[in-house]
């Protein structure tokens, strides 16, 4: 079946500190890719994405590159700032069926 | 854009009452879904829907309705709520979610519900 594990939180790092949230999937096919940042009272809301292998995904500084051969889509930040406080959530998409599946999600706290 | 609109955002229920959480998305996507959130299990889905008229069980759909007769709306009902339904519900739709697309989903700012 498919599935998504992610880094266990919370995580507490300085400002300019290097995050990185460990993210690995099982799927069956090619799955698609996801980061999802939910800030604290909203819904998620889509940080990046990448739909096959090596690809890259990137956005406001953040990274993740989809490793095949690891089966992970690790998350990466050179330089975490205070309002990169949330939680963050791994997902992928089936391409052979109709549904999203999400990690249990990793909260963040960026300290000044 | 309103994108994804969910109504209430707060809702305290006693057990064994009915209610209606609503959802509605201006995007005109053909995928819309429910999840819940529960503290340690991430988000779970509910019910989910391929388009107007076509709706199927995900992870967790006991104790919920759905129905889809229009392509913007997909209420979630629940007949007789129980104490494990508090949760925070999210509703969330995507042009395709698998596919050749790879459309991401876009979510809703949730309902908090809370069962006594």
């Amino acid at each position: 079946g498919n599935s998504v594990t992610q880094m266990e939180g919370p995580v507490t790092l300085s400002e300019e500190a290097f995050l990185t949230i460990n993210c690995t999937y099982t799927a069956t096919g090619y799955p698609s890719l996801f980061w999802y940042v939910q800030y604290p009272g909203e819904g998620l809301q889509l940080l990046l994405k990448a739909t096959k292998a090596d690809d890259k995904g990137s956005n406001k500084g953040f990274e993740a590159t989809y490793r095949k051969e690891t089966t992970s889509f690790h998350l990466e930040k050179g330089s975490v700032q205070v309002s990169d406080s949330a939680v963050y959530f791994c997902a992928l998409s089936d391409r052979a069926g109709n549904q999203f599946y999400f990690g249990t999600g990793t909260s963040l706290t960026v300290i000044p | 854009n309103a994108g994804v609109t969910q109504t209430p955002k707060f809702q305290v229920l006693k057990t064994g009452q009915s209610m209606t959480l609503q959802c509605a998305q201006d995007m005109n996507h053909e995928y819309m879904s429910w999840y819940r959130q529960d503290p340690g299990m991430g988000l779970r889905l509910i019910h989910y829907s391929v388009g107007a008229g076509i709706t199927d069980q995900g992870e967790v759909p006991n104790g919920y309705n759905v129905s889809r007769s229009t392509t913007e709306d997909f209420p979630l009902r629940l007949l007789s709520a129980a104490p494990s339904q508090t949760s925070v519900y999210f509703c969330a739709s995507s042009y395709s979610p698998g596919g050749k697309s790879n459309s991401p989903l876009h979510f809703g700012n949730g309902t908090r519900l809370t069962v006594t």
